[in-house]
């Protein structure tokens, strides 16, 4: 499984976009990336997947770029219940297995 | 459905008790998940079942860990003669298992504290 670096925090404001940027150089041909989010005390939440080019769904895009060695997480208009841990990873095989790295915290401000 | 439920929630005990957790999943979902979190990092795999059937286990998983979903529906994890080290968020989650569909749905967690 590729390993995949993202920042250690973000400072965002509400009403704001966040972009958050994940790499992974070693992605492999059948990798996919997802996103998940998590509050303190309470287990991820799964937010996105993706293989390439854009996704979206009601709460997020994610742009994968054609060579898929990072990918972006787009947040529109965040709120101040945004404020979580958000995890990059990289994911395939059989079991489905998620490696979590140290994830990014963002923190949105009134 | 209400989703993946854990029980204790919290959970303190004594350095060498035994204790043990149960994991219900999401009904429809044959694939169950064990993570384990410690504070400031992300989950970490355990273990994981499809089915009744437990395929895989993290070298984290020591012998006094065990792990069972004996009718392939619930899970139970037992911690065996539990050290300070063991103390952590133990996380469940559940899937569908369809080829690729990577959403887990996770539990509320399980949080041990040994003393």
């Amino acid at each position: 499984l590729a390993k995949t670096t993202q920042p250690i925090s973000m400072d965002s404001y509400e009403g704001q976009e966040v972009n958050i940027t994940c790499s992974h150089n070693n992605i492999a041909t059948n990798d996919y990336i997802t996103w998940y989010q998590q509050f303190p005390s309470q287990g991820p939440r799964f937010i996105i997947q993706g293989y390439k080019t854009k996704v979206t769904n009601e709460v997020a895009s994610l742009f994968i770029p054609a060579d898929r060695k990072s990918s972006t997480l787009s947040l529109p208009r965040v709120s101040l219940s945004d404020t979580a841990v958000y995890y990059c990873l990289a994911v395939a095989g059989a079991t489905n297995k998620l490696i979590f790295g140290t994830g990014t915290l963002l923190a949105v401000q009134p | 459905d209400t989703g993946v439920s854990q029980n204790p929630r919290h959970k303190i005990t004594k350095r060498g008790q035994n204790v043990t957790f149960r994991c219900d999943p999401i009904s429809e979902h044959n694939r169950l998940y064990w993570y384990r979190q410690t504070l400031g990092q992300g989950p970490e795999f355990l273990t994981y079942f499809q089915n009744e059937a437990q395929l895989e286990k993290s070298r984290l998983l020591s012998d006094r860990f065990s792990a069972e979903r004996p009718k392939g529906s619930f899970s139970t994890l037992e911690i065996q003669r539990t050290e300070q080290g063991d103390s952590a968020m133990y996380l469940c989650a559940s899937s569908l298992g369809l080829a690729g569909v990577y959403e887990q749905y996770f539990g509320p967690g399980t949080r041990l504290t040994v003393t």
